[in-house]
């Protein structure tokens, strides 16, 4: 079971907007700015997409943001196209204790 | 350009040690707020972090792991070893290594990752 949990998955048709919410707690997306944002593909390594909660990582559409509420994150994802469709994971610096670094579960993400 | 390579066996046996080597290129790890990150992904899962060495030899342990685990660094060689002992097969994954943007948690850049099985 991971800390910080996410949707398994969410659609929407090429065009749309879909937020992704990651939730946590107060001893990591509630209490620092650490929250960063990966897509992966099949086969691939996770790529940065944003970190520190609402920076872009350095080639990243800007049709690509974050935000944060509380202990929720979120990731929205504007004028989805068919390669947004990808698995799509948080991750957080927590101060739990045995560990630093947390991630979500995971949502799948899937363009009609 | 800045790239990671992992390198290391693609099998190991039950309650053998599993070292795996970050070979990387395009920044230095002895620069101040370089960090290099290990995180494995068991097929079908979410990613797990195991350990983190910093510019100035600063080492983060996931400390469930952390009586298996040992990171280093090899700063005039550009290479990060992360060493696991022990192994089962839970932990057969995906392991990656990372480069930590300017000391915070998020990881920039990945290696291509490389498949360590541990049959039961």
């Amino acid at each position: 079971q991971s800390a910080l949990t996410q949707p398994a998955s969410v659609s929407g048709s090429p065009g749309q907007s879909l937020t992704i919410y990651c939730t946590g707690s107060t001893s990591d997306i509630g209490g620092y700015n650490y929250v960063s944002w990966y897509r992966q593909y099949p086969g691939e390594a996770p790529k940065l997409l944003i970190y520190d909660v609402t920076n872009r990582a350095s080639g990243v559409s800007h049709l690509v943001s974050g935000s944060k509420s509380g202990n929720t994150a979120f990731l929205t994802i504007s004028g989805l196209q068919s390669e947004d469709e990808a698995d799509y994971y948080c991750g957080s610096y927590t101060s739990s204790g045995n560990l630093l670094w947390v991630f979500g579960g995971g949502t799948k993400l899937t363009v009609l | 350009q800045i790239t990671l390579r992992e390198s290391g066996p693609a099998l190991v046996k039950p309650t053998q040690a599993l070292t795996l080597t970050c070979t990387f290129s395009g920044f230095s790890l002895s620069s101040s707020g370089m960090c290099v990150t290990w995180v494995r992904q068991p097929p079908g899962k979410a990613p797990e972090w195991l350990a983190r060495i910093d510019w100035d030899g600063d080492k983060y342990y996931n400390k469930f792991l952390k009586t298996r685990l040992t990171i280093s660094k090899d700063t005039s060689r550009n290479q990060v070893v992360l060493a696991l002992t022990n192994v089962d097969p839970g932990d057969t994954a995906t392991y990656y290594c990372a480069r930590i943007r300017a000391s915070g948690w998020a990881a920039e850049d990945w290696g291509q990752g490389i498949l360590v099985t541990v049959p039961s």
